[in-house]
């Protein structure tokens, strides 16, 4: 199936671990994304990738660190981790077409800290 | 600031009765406007792209409809199976490839 597959797709965690989420998309898009939606459901960048270089970074901490070892995959890894961490992660991947832009979204991985 | 504002925030709908849900945004300039069904435990599922006042798009009981300002999605004798949440999104000229997304309208259809 073509599609953005995340995993994790459940990930609890103790306060100050470090871990790390996977996403592959194999529609050969050149631009990959990390969003996250919060406990009220409100969707934000983090990050944006076209073709491995990093194009957004919204101001987020430096624990998060994402990481694109070829434009198919875009890892984010997260140092520390905070109570306010807690939130669903999306990864998607977007390619300009005749169409216009399509954006393809993964199905989440759902963060929980304790 | 970009900004993009979606009312109501929930909806109620017998099944078969129709209403329309709004989206209103300020942007720069629109490079375009995108209408996304999320179902519980999933991500954003495409519908439409919208990218000049005017257009308008049709898919099955769903029709989005844009102007200079806000962005209505209509939908039209609704079953339970259209209940889930539906997000607007905008993606600014010149703002690289970012989508802002608004707050959500979940949308309720009972039979």
């Amino acid at each position: 199936d073509t599609a953005v597959s995340q995993t994790p797709k459940y990930l609890v965690t103790q306060m100050g671990n470090d871990k790390s989420i996977k996403c592959e998309q194999n529609l050969g898009h050149d631009t990959m994304y990390w969003y996250k939606q919060d406990s009220k459901k409100f969707l934000k960048i983090m990050f944006s990738y076209n073709n491995k270089e990093l194009i957004i970074n919204e101001t987020v901490p430096n624990r998060f660190s994402p990481k694109s070892p070829d434009k198919a995959h875009l890892n984010l890894h997260i140092n520390s981790l905070e109570l306010g961490d807690s939130a669903v992660y999306f990864c998607a991947s977007s390619q300009f077409d005749r169409r216009g832009y399509g954006y393809t979204f993964g199905s989440g991985t759902r963060l929980t800290v304790v | 600031e970009d900004q993009v504002t979606q009312s109501p925030e929930a909806l109620r709908l017998q099944e078969g009765e129709s209403s329309s849900l709004n989206c209103s945004y300020t942007v720069s300039g629109l490079r375009g406007l995108f209408w996304y069904r999320q179902d519980p435990g999933k991500g954003p599922e495409f519908l439409f792209t919208l990218y000049s006042a005017g257009e308008e798009k049709e898919k099955e009981r769903l029709k989005a409809t844009l102007t200079k300002k806000e962005s209505f999605l209509h939908i039209t004798a609704p079953k339970p199976e259209d209940s889930a949440t539906y997000l607007c999104a905008v993606q600014a000229t010149g703002n690289t490839d970012k989508l802002i997304f608004g707050t959500g309208t979940r949308l309720q259809v009972f039979p």
